[in-house]
């Protein structure tokens, strides 16, 4: 089974902090995935890379940056954290090609105060 | 016009019984389907994907149907643990594209 592993369940952060949410996969994946989910907007793409040291702005890149260093991992970076980013985050991997579903981490509940 | 539409429900339907959800897609050049599940503060899981044929996996069946642009599922004989939220999910280009989702709840 794939496995996606987000770092932490739950964070609390102040505003204008540096937030570092890490996500790691095991299964090879070449795409790999951040998203948001708020109630009422579903899931909205914030960055996804396609291969190492590559990256695409999704939907939402404003306040976000990401950093893909190796393959199995892809990191989501809040620059400033604000209390609008507060939201679940998920990240997710899928294998290259068409028919290739995605695969989730658990998520990470972030709460900006 | 967004990518997929769901109708968000709430479906409430008694055990045992069968319900279907419909999702339409607006790009006619989206590839693949997926319907996932995703439960109340998790992740969303895979359920299933959508053959051009049709596909059933125990319970569930999925229909594609490209002429119209909408994909549908079917749960039979409804149990208390498939209370959910259902999201449709199409790709087209290298990219996922989510339904906001529809919300079941089986009730006993």
């Amino acid at each position: 089974d794939v496995k996606v592993t987000q770092s932490s369940r739950y964070l609390v952060k102040r505003t204008g902090e540096k937030v570092f949410l890490e996500c790691v996969q095991d299964m090879d994946h070449e795409n790999m995935f951040w998203y948001r989910q708020d109630p009422g907007l579903g899931l909205r793409l914030i960055y996804f890379s396609y291969d190492v040291k590559m990256k695409e702005k999704g939907d939402i890149p404003e306040g976000y940056s990401v950093s893909r260093e190796k393959k199995e991992r892809f990191s989501l970076i809040l620059e400033s954290a604000s209390t609008n980013q507060t939201s679940m985050y998920l990240c997710a991997s899928s294998r290259a090609g068409v028919g290739s579903p995605l695969h989730f981490g658990n998520g990470t509940r972030l709460t900006v105060t | 016009r967004k990518e997929v539409e769901q109708d968000p429900g709430p479906f409430n339907v008694p055990e045992g019984a069968t319900v279907a959800f419909n999702c339409t897609y607006s790009n006619s050049a989206s590839q693949s389907f997926f319907w996932y599940r995703q439960d109340c503060r998790k992740e969303p899981k895979l359920l299933m994907s959508v053959y051009s044929s049709g596909n059933e996996d125990g319970r569930f069946t999925a229909q594609l149907n490209r002429a119209s642009q909408y994909i549908s599922l079917l749960i039979r004989d409804s149990k208390l643990s498939d209370s959910a939220t259902y999201l449709c999910v199409s790709y087209t280009g290298n990219q996922f594209y989510f339904g906001t989702g529809t919300s079941l709840t089986v009730i006993p």
